[in-house]
């Protein structure tokens, strides 16, 4: 059982090139999230996926798409990086089987972007 | 809107050292409130939760009460290990349709022997 996993762990880009982060669940989890983490900034959520077939919009989705291409895989596309997309991004996963809201979300070991 | 807010870091302490992290949160409803860590090149674990107020979560010697009241969630361990060195994020969670959470900025926590 080896939780979200989520590739690669490191990548650099240079501005305007395109790339996909890869994200995938074994814990038969309902609800998917991509964030990004910057230094002061806790976590932010980009884009969300509360059941296969839909996808929305978090809090900074400008610059990224995501794909929910099955119950266990969810993909962030950066189309043309920018500088201001370094981070390092989280995929994360919940089950939503109790109230929503209550549940604990697995987090992946995180991919460290560096744009040039 | 809501949001999390958390004392501002880093803290450091020594070895078996009491520690307090306080958080105070915003929200129009009900959230349930959760306290994650991180440690070095990891994401995050949940530490502990608490959904509705009162109620103290607890897990590997960590406490924090729900304090509707005062609209906070202290983080607290009685005697902090080096092990315990970690980023620490109070967080809340909305209760829609999904488990959306939001976040605190994180205090980093540096226990020294």
């Amino acid at each position: 059982n080896a939780g979200v996993t989520q590739t690669p762990k490191f990548q650099v880009l240079k501005t305007g090139q395109s790339m996909t982060l890869q994200c995938a669940q074994d814990m038969n989890h309902n609800s998917m999230y991509w964030y990004r983490q910057d230094p002061g900034m806790g976590l932010r959520l980009i884009y969300y996926s509360a059941s296969e077939g839909t996808t929305d919009k978090g809090e900074v989705p400008n610059g990224y798409n995501v794909s929910r291409l099955n119950k266990r895989e969810f993909s962030l596309r950066l189309e043309s990086a920018a500088p201001s997309q370094t981070s390092v991004y989280f995929c994360a996963s919940s089950e939503a089987a109790g109230l929503a809201g209550t549940n604990e979300q697995f987090f992946g070991p995180g991919t460290r972007l560096t744009v040039l | 809107g809501n949001s999390v807010t958390q004392m501002e870091g880093p803290v450091t302490l020594s070895e078996e050292a009491f520690l307090t992290i306080n958080c105070t949160y915003t929200a129009t409803g009900y959230p349930s409130l959760f306290w994650y860590v991180q440690y070095p090149g990891e994401g995050l674990q949940l530490l502990l939760k608490a959904t509705k107020a009162d109620d103290k979560g607890s897990n590997k010697g960590f406490e924090a009460t729900y304090r509707k009241e005062t609209t906070s969630f202290h983080l607290e361990k009685g005697s902090v290990q080096v092990s315990d060195s970690a980023v620490y994020f109070c967080a809340l969670s909305e209760g829609t349709s999904y488990d959306k959470v939001i976040f605190g900025p994180g205090t980093s926590l540096s226990v020294i022997p």
